[in-house]
C-alpha cells in the first residue's frame, strides 16, 4: 500500500516568510509524528499526535512552530517568520497505535531552505 | 549529555568483515530500543527492534545491556548494500511515545 507522503519535497523561502509542510500518513495509522533533521544531526522530535488526544508539543522549538492534524489524518506543520536556523529536512512518520513498540514509518521528508 | 550517544564514525570496513556499533543512552527509564537505517538523503527505516534477551535477524544481531545502558548492533559478513547511516533509537517511556534518535553511525563497506 501507499506509504507516508510529504509535500513539497523541497521548499526554498526567504527569511521572515511563513511556510506550510504537509504530511499524509499511512491510512489507518492513528499516530503521527513530526521530526526535523539538520545536517549532520540526529532526528529532533517536534510534535506527536495520537488519535483524538491532545498533541504532545513538547519538542516544538519556538512559538513560531505549530501543527495541526485534521480529521485524524493529514497533518500540516506551519513555521511562521522563518529563520535561517529553521533550514533542515522535516520528516513525518506514522505508526499504527503510537505505542512505544510500534514501528514508525517515515515519509521522504521536506527539505526546507531559508535564505 | 545527549540522551542517546553514538560514535559518528565513519566506519570503513572491507566487504565480508564483521562490524559492531555501540550506543549509550542516559534515560534509565527508557523501555523500547531500535536500530534504524538511513541511506543518503533518504528517510530512516526500521532495521530491527532491540529486545532485552537479544535478537538476531539474518546477519544482524542486536543486544541490550540495561545495567550499562548500552545497545549494540553487530553486522556479520558485511555487504556493499550495508553502507548507510545506522541510527540508534532510545525508547519511548510508557505513556510517552517520543523516540529519541542518536546522530547515527556512518558505515561504508569497501569492495
Amino acid at each position: 500500500g501507499a506509504g507516508v507522503s510529504q509535500s513539497p519535497s523541497n521548499k526554498v523561502t526567504e527569511k521572515g516568510k511563513d511556510v506550510e509542510l504537509r504530511c499524509d500518513p499511512i491510512s489507518g495509522h492513528t499516530a503521527l509524528y513530526w521530526y526535523r533533521q539538520s545536517l549532520g544531526q540526529g532526528l529532533e522530535f517536534l510534535i506527536y499526535f495520537q488519535g483524538n488526544s491532545a498533541p504532545d508539543k513538547s519538542g516544538l522549538p519556538s512559538d513560531r512552530f505549530s501543527a495541526e492534524r485534521t480529521g485524524g489524518s493529514v497533518s500540516t506543520l506551519t513555521i511562521q517568520r522563518t529563520q535561517q536556523e529553521d533550514s533542515a529536512v522535516y520528516l513525518c512518520a506514522s505508526s499504527v497505535y503510537g505505542a512505544g513498540t510500534d514501528t514508525q514509518y517515515f515519509g521522504p521528508g521536506t527539505r526546507l531552505t531559508v535564505l | 549529555r545527549k540522551e542517546v550517544e553514538q560514535d559518528p564514525g565513519p566506519f570503513n570496513v572491507p566487504e565480508g568483515a564483521t562490524v559492531a556499533f555501540n550506543c549509550t543512552y542516559s534515560n534509565s527509564a527508557s523501555q523500547s530500543f531500535f536500530w534504524y537505517r538511513q541511506d543518503c538523503r533518504k528517510e530512516p527505516k526500521l532495521l530491527m527492534s532491540v529486545y532485552s534477551s537479544g535478537n538476531e535477524d539474518g546477519r544482524f544481531t542486536a543486544q541490550l545491556n540495561r545495567a550499562s545502558q548500552y545497545i549494540s548492533l553487530l553486522i556479520r559478513d558485511s555487504k556493499l548494500s550495508d553502507s548507510a547511516t545506522y541510527l540508534c533509537v532510545g525508547g519511548a517511556n510508557f505513556g510517552n511515545e517520543k523516540l529519541t534518535f542518536g546522530t547515527g553511525t556512518r558505515l561504508t563497506i569497501i569492495p
